[in-house]
């Protein structure tokens, strides 16, 4: 089976900086990808990670460990319109995506 | 069309009923999945095509949950005899190459069934 693990909540400022991590635990793991989610929408990629190390996507980036079964999202300058609920999600060998429980990041003034 | 699209957008229904919700993924796309997120939760994974495969339903949570899909079009998620812990957004998503062998992991997502059962 799949299983993954993220904080369910994270609170900070504007122009902060916030990573959110997420352990996983699954067979055949193929690669690591992050969604961000509006209160009523639907949710929009982010990033997606399949080997190790870092991929920068302007103010967002992620990172993979394999052999750690681990990875994060890290939000840097921080906006309001950055709140939003963040998933990761494990991609398997045959191509089926798991998703997390989320984290909802709330980004005061 | 340019996006995935799902109908009904809402839909109210009496316990005890069946209901039929669509998907019509980006053309092309191989791959289409099924999730189910409840009000504040995270999204659960109910089903899975790719290609002409035979689709992984892993995660359907009875047998009242079907879904079927033609070729790599339309797909339908059927619900009998729903329950009220049935309520939920059903989300649909489309993917170019779902298969390992391919460095994306992006799904396109419609922007859902809102299902109440009374």
């Amino acid at each position: 089976g799949q299983s993954l693990e993220q904080p369910s909540e994270v609170t900070a400022v504007e122009g902060a900086i916030v990573q959110i991590n997420c352990t996983y635990q699954t067979s055949g793991f193929y690669g690591l990808s992050w969604y961000q989610q509006h209160d009523g929408g639907a949710p929009t990629f982010l990033s997606y990670n399949a080997l190790d190390g870092l991929e920068e996507t302007g103010r967002f980036s992620s990172f993979l460990s394999r052999s750690d079964s681990y990875g994060y999202l890290l939000l840097q300058e921080l906006q309001m319109k950055d709140s939003a609920s963040y998933f990761c999600a494990v991609k398997n060998s045959w191509g089926k995506l798991q998703f997390g429980a989320g984290t909802q990041v709330v980004v005061t003034p | 069309g340019a996006g995935v699209s799902q109908s009904p957008s809402n839909k109210v229904t009496e316990k005890g009923k069946d209901v039929e919700l669509r998907c019509d993924p980006i053309s092309g796309h191989t791959a289409l999945y099924w999730y189910r997120q409840r009000l504040g939760q995270g999204l659960e994974f109910l089903i899975y095509f790719q290609g002409n495969s035979a689709p992984d339903k892993s995660g359907l949570p009875s047998d009242r949950f079907s879904a079927e899909r033609t070729g790599e079009s339309v797909s339908t998620l059927t619900i009998q005899r729903t329950q009220q812990e049935d309520s939920a957004v059903y989300l649909c998503a489309s993917s170019l190459l779902g298969l390992a062998g391919t460095n994306t992991g992006e799904l396109f997502f419609g922007e859902g069934s809102r299902l109440t059962v009374l």
